[in-house]
């Protein structure tokens, strides 16, 4: 079975530019999150879908940061424009339901220059 | 604030020692409270977890203390491997949300 696909794994940009990342969930998991990771950090949420969804966004910073869930499958969060201080870890993870074990993703590690 | 407190930051063990890693919580609305392995490049990778009705889980070389009425729960990994060596995350559900801890990042000499 696949696990969390995201894509691309590695970005750079300058400042003020747009970036968007994508994920693939575990096939047939209802539950989709967004997590940032600092470097250090434990994962903090940015947003979860339970199927297409969002069900909680109260730590997405809306000015800068959204994200889709089309068809309640592949998912995307996209920053415009990229401040230094997004530069992290972006991890996405999945659940078959909402409390369920979370299966994450490699990450997509951004630095934003 | 952080909802699950973690400790140490980092760790070194030498091989065949126990590695233990702590954290505290004050939200007592937790109900499930699971460990995370992360190597590397990697995204984290669910090691063990326990209920608050369960005072301890032993799953092969991994062991989790839990102490309701201290509001504490720790990670023992016997006999530490090398290939142990990685950042654990300790974390606590509450509804549908989970928080996790800072993370230890766990050394484990030959």
């Amino acid at each position: 079975e696949a696990g969390v696909v995201q894509s691309p794994r590695y970005k750079i940009i300058e400042k003020k530019q747009p970036v968007a990342f994508w994920c693939n969930p575990i096939s047939g998991h209802n539950t989709l999150y967004w997590y940032l990771q600092n470097l250090g950090q434990g994962p903090e949420l940015l947003i979860r879908y339970e199927n297409e969804e969002a069900v909680d966004d109260s730590q997405l910073p809306k000015d800068r940061f959204s994200a889709e869930r089309l068809k309640g499958v592949d998912s995307t969060l996209k920053i415009q424009p990229a401040e230094l201080g997004d530069s992290a870890v972006y991890l996405c993870a999945s659940s078959l339901f909402p409390r369920d074990t979370q299966y994450f993703g490699p990450g997509t590690r951004l630095t934003v220059l | 604030q952080q909802q699950v407190k973690q400790s140490p930051q980092s760790l070194i063990v030498q091989k065949g020692g126990i590695s233990i890693i702590n954290c505290a919580y004050e939200n007592t609305a937790f109900d499930y409270f699971p460990w995370y392995q992360q190597f590397p490049g990697k995204g984290p990778a669910l090691l063990i977890a326990i209920r608050p009705d369960v005072s301890e889980k032993k799953e092969g070389r991994f062991t989790i203390s839990f102490n309701k009425s201290a509001k504490q729960f720790s990670l023992h990994i016997m006999d530490s491997q090398p290939g142990d060596s990685a950042t654990y995350f300790c974390a606590g559900r509450t509804g549908n949300q989970f928080y996790f801890g800072t993370g230890t990042s766990l050394t484990v000499i030959p």
